[in-house]
């Protein structure tokens, strides 16, 4: 089946951790994004990709870095310096952020809680 | 910078009823708008894309329609069911190509 994974589904994070959230796309999609959700929010845009080993910061950059190193994954890294991460992370995909004529394709999300 | 805000925030409706979701954006200039289901705890799933030069789309009991000169869409569900009970966000892509999202409507159908 094609599709946008996300792992894990839950993520606890203790003061002062790194962690890594995985986003990996088999639609062979050159976009791809990476969104926080909190309660009763919208879609916040973290950072996007374009191309591989390329990408760009989102509104809400500090705090986080993402890398490109293949075209079928985007994982985000939450930093130490992002003080307040307990949040709904959405990893999407689309063919091309230049082709507006296409859709973005959605992962299941990963929560994000720190103990 | 574009705003998107989506009117109501939540919805209760009994089932059967048909009812309208509203999207309004402070640019005009886009290049699409979408329409997107979230149930709880999930991802997104893209109900309806409506192109700049199109007025409307539909899929099934879904009709979106959309007004660029006023800065409006409008999400039209016939017949709801207690299955149609998620949030719904709309979304604007304009110049960056990067889609702007609103907060989303929390739709209940009670059976």
């Amino acid at each position: 089946d094609g599709g946008i994974t996300q792992s894990p589904k839950y993520l606890f994070r203790k003061e002062g951790q790194n962690v890594t959230l995985s986003c990996e796309q088999n639609l062979n999609h050159d976009a791809m994004y990476w969104y926080r959700q909190d309660p009763g929010q919208g879609l916040r845009l973290i950072y996007y990709s374009q191309i591989v080993n390329d990408f760009q910061k989102g509104d809400i950059a500090e705090g986080y870095s993402v890398s490109r190193e293949k075209k079928e994954s985007f994982p985000l890294t939450v930093t130490s310096a992002q003080k307040n991460p307990t949040a709904f992370y959405l990893c999407a995909s689309s063919i091309g952020a230049g082709r507006v004529q296409e859709t973005q394709y959605f992962g299941p999300g990963t929560r994000l809680l720190v103990l | 910078k574009q705003e998107v805000t989506q009117i109501p925030a939540a919805l209760s409706v009994p089932e059967g009823e048909n009812l309208v979701l509203n999207c309004s954006f402070t640019d005009s200039a886009i290049y699409n708008l979408q329409w997107f289901r979230q149930d709880p705890g999930k991802g997104l799933t893209s109900l309806l894309l409506i192109q700049s030069s199109q007025r409307e789309q539909t899929s099934g009991r879904l009709n979106a329609s959309l007004d660029k000169s006023s800065g409006r869409s409008t999400l039209y569900i016939a017949a709801s069911q207690p299955g149609d009970s998620a949030t719904y966000l709309c979304a604007v892509t304009a110049g960056s190509y990067i889609p702007t999202f609103g907060r989303g409507t929390s739709l209940i159908v009670h059976p």
